[in-house]
């Protein structure tokens, strides 16, 4: 089975314009989560939806949005892009949002900002 | 929300046992300890969960005391391949609580020939 899967896998922008990440999870999993995390620190959680609908919002500012499609693919936009959005973007999946689900994650998307 | 600690970095040598361990004092009933691996460039693989007592699996072995005020990833006989970032995750992972997972700086663990 195919594992988490993320596109582009890198990608170069200049400040002040937009991107757009894209997220295909595992088959039959239908939580996706989106994560930011700059080298040499841990993932920071940015957003998680279930069904479609957002189930959860990290300490991000409002440049940050995503959302979840009826395949339960997602994607992660980021507006008016900044020095410090450069960092590895992580999508991670599991079947719902019970207690002992781990998540699966994608190997990211490098974003790098000039 | 569920802090963890453990330390910031290891070293072993290869055919070792390694045992990694995460404080978290203020874990919460329903929270459940995860561990993830990380190798550079790549995204976290889950390695263990665990509730309370002992879990095993076919890569690692995850202790868990009585009061799960801690707990203790051990990697048996590890090789070079095993180099990565551990974290401990401890959590509710109950509707839209991911942003309760705090993803903290991990343990480096470097394995030496």
């Amino acid at each position: 089975d195919a594992g988490v899967t993320q596109s582009p896998t890198h990608l170069i922008k200049t400040r002040g314009q937009q991107v757009t990440l894209r997220c295909s999870p595992i088959s039959g999993h239908k939580s996706v989560s989106w994560y930011q995390q700059v080298l040499g620190q841990g993932p920071q959680f940015i957003f998680q939806y279930y069904e479609k609908e957002e189930r959860g919002r990290g300490n991000f500012p409002d440049r940050f949005s995503a959302r979840q499609f009826p395949n339960y693919s997602s994607e992660l936009n980021v507006n008016a892009l900044l020095l410090g959005d450069s960092a590895l973007y992580l999508c991670a999946s599991s079947p719902g949002t019970a207690h002992n689900q781990p998540q699966h994650f994608g190997d990211g998307t490098r974003l790098s900002i000039l | 929300l569920a802090k963890t600690t453990q330390p910031i970095s290891m070293d072993s040598y290869e055919g070792q046992e390694v045992n990694i361990t995460c404080s978290h004092n203020n874990i919460a009933t329903n929270d459940y300890i995860t561990w993830y691996q990380q190798f550079p460039s790549q995204g976290p693989r889950f390695i263990i969960q665990g509730y309370k007592t002992k879990v095993t699996n076919e890569v690692a072995s995850l202790f868990i005391p009585a009061d799960r005020k801690s707990s203790t990833l051990s990697l048996p006989r590890v090789s070079l391949s095993d180099t990565a970032v551990y974290y401990c995750l401890v959590g509710d992972r109950g509707a839209g609580n991911n942003r309760k997972l705090i993803w903290g700086l991990g343990t480096s663990l470097a394995v030496n020939p």
